[in-house]
């Protein structure tokens, strides 16, 4: 069974920093890995998506990283902004049913 | 274009009542989900919909809960009746489910359920 796991459960930092989000999974057999922003009583919105056959994805300040084998992936964000305080969730694709099984989540909070 | 449309957003009930949540995907998304997040977790799949089949409901708890996606467009997911362990936010997400390795899901804001 695919486990996915977010440490630490919640972060703060000043604004301005660079950051890093960490996520693992147990089963490296993954069709790809998807990080999600959540905001307070939103839905998901997708961040971006790294294919099994791809190492990392970029898109404006966000930069994410994959290494299937380690069973890790990292979300790098520049120049944190308040507007970046938000919950993100990891996610990976697997199994013959395209299942998406999701991490708890860490929340971001940058302070101004 | 219009994104996945859920209602209601909020939903407060007495134990035992029946609920009901509907979904709106968009549109020339084949696949649908239903999600459940509890506070702190992550969301989990509660079924999955390739048009009107119902291709994934192994996480469903069949005893209480139903879904229905007729016409392969809307969806309904249905509790009866609820109990207090249901309280949790019940998430919509749809895709175009193409090739798998770059399907992104997109999910809708969600109806919030509070059982008392």
């Amino acid at each position: 069974k695919q486990e996915v796991t977010q440490i630490p459960a919640a972060l703060s930092v000043p604004e301005g920093e660079n950051l890093v989000l960490n996520c693992s999974f147990t089963d490296s057999a993954i069709y790809n890995l998807q990080w999600f922003r959540q905001d307070p009583g939103k839905g998901l919105t997708s961040l971006l998506l790294i294919q099994s056959s791809q190492r990392e994805q970029t898109s404006g300040r966000l930069n994410a990283s994959l290494d299937k084998s380690s069973g890790r992936s990292t979300l790098y964000i520049a120049a944190s902004q308040p507007g970046d305080s938000a919950t993100y969730l990891c996610a990976v694709l697997t199994g013959a049913n395209s299942k998406l099984t999701f991490g708890k989540g860490i929340t971001l909070s940058v302070r101004p | 274009e219009a994104g996945v449309v859920q209602s209601p957003r909020y939903k407060i009930i007495e134990k035992k009542q029946p609920v009901a949540f509907w979904c709106n995907p968009i549109s020339g998304h084949n696949t649908l989900y239903w999600y459940r997040q509890n506070l702190g977790q992550g969301p989990e799949l509660l079924i999955r919909y390739e048009n009107e089949e119902a291709v994934d409901d192994s996480q469903l708890p069949k005893d209480r809960f139903s879904a229905e996606r007729l016409k392969g467009v809307d969806s309904t997911l249905k509790i009866q009746p609820a109990e207090l362990g249901d309280s949790a936010v019940y998430l919509c997400a749809s895709s175009l489910q193409g090739d798998t390795s770059t399907d992104t899901q997109y999910f809708g804001p969600g109806t919030r359920l509070t059982v008392l």
